[in-house]
C-alpha cells in the first residue's frame, strides 16, 4: 500500500528552466512533508520541508508547494542547475512517526 | 557526509544465509531508523531506535531484527536470506525521534545487499 506516491520516475529539463516535481499521497491525517534528494552512491539528504498548516515554503532555488485539497504537493527548482540531476524523494508523516517515501523521480538537467 | 556510516557498502551471499549490517550514528543522535530500498521502491520503514529501545516498527520481516548498542550504533540482522531481500539498505539517525516532533533525518551512504 503505497502511500505516497511519485507517478513520474524521471524528468528532463534544460539548464535555466523551471523543475516541477511532483507528488501524491493518500493519508489525509499526514501532516508534515519532506524533500530528500539522493546523488548515486550516497544517502539522500534532506532538502525542504512543508508542515500542513502552510501551502508553501521557499528555500533559495527551492519551493514546496502544498495543495491539502488534492492530497498534493510539488518541488519547483527555478533556476535548474546541472547540479541538481539527482533522484528525489518526497516523504510524508503523521504526527511524527514515521515517514513514508515515495519511489523517487530523476531529474536530469541537461547543460 | 552526513556523519552517518554504515558497512559494509557491498555485500553478495547466498540464499539461506544470515548476515549483519552495522550503522553508527552521527555524534549525539539517539534515533537510529533502518529503510530498504528495493529496485523501483521507495524507500521502505523498517524499525527505529531510539536511545537503546524499540521506538516504532514498520514493514519488518520476521526474519529481520535489528538492535542498538550502548554506544548509541545499531545492527541490522538479517537471516535465512531470499532472493526478494536483495535490496540497499539504509540507516539514518536524527537528535530524537520522540512522537509529535519532526527532526531531520540524516542517512547513511547505504549498504547493498545481493542475495544470489
Amino acid at each position: 500500500d503505497q502511500q505516497v506516491k511519485q507517478n513520474s520516475p524521471s524528468l528532463s529539463v534544460q539548464e535555466g528552466r523551471i523543475s516541477i516535481l511532483n507528488c501524491d499521497y493518500t493519508n489525509s491525517m499526514f501532516d508534515y512533508f519532506l524533500w530528500y534528494k539522493k546523488y548515486p552512491a550516497e544517502g539522500p539528504t534532506f532538502l525542504i520541508s512543508i508542515s500542513s498548516i502552510k501551502d508553501k515554503n521557499e528555500d533559495g532555488r527551492f519551493t514546496v508547494f502544498l495543495n491539502k485539497s488534492a492530497k498534493h504537493l510539488s518541488l519547483h527548482i527555478v533556476p535548474s542547475q546541472p547540479g541538481d540531476s539527482a533522484v528525489y524523494f518526497c516523504a510524508a508523516s503523521a504526527y511524527g512517526n514515521q515517514f513514508y517515501f515515495g519511489t523517487g523521480t530523476s531529474l536530469t538537467v541537461i547543460p | 557526509d552526513s556523519g552517518v556510516t554504515q558497512t559494509p557498502k557491498h555485500l553478495i551471499t547466498a540464499t539461506g544465509q544470515r548476515v549483519t549490517l552495522r550503522c553508527s550514528p552521527r555524534s549525539g543522535d539517539l534515533s537510529v531508523y533502518w529503510y530498504q530500498q528495493s529496485l523501483d521502491q521507495g524507500l521502505q520503514f523498517l524499525i527505529q531506535y531510539y536511545n537503546g529501545e524499540e521506538r516504532a516498527k514498520g514493514n519488518i520481516l520476521e526474519r529481520f531484527s535489528a538492535q542498538q548498542f550502548p554506544d548509541l550504533h545499531s545492527e541490522l540482522n538479517l537471516s535465512s536470506l531470499e532472493l526478494g531481500d536483495s535490496a540497499l539498505y539504509f540507516c539514518a539517525s536524527s537528535t530524537d525521534g520522540l512522537a509529535n516532533t519532526y527532526n531531520e533525518q540524516f542517512f547513511g551512504p547505504g549498504t547493498r545487499l545481493t542475495v544470489l
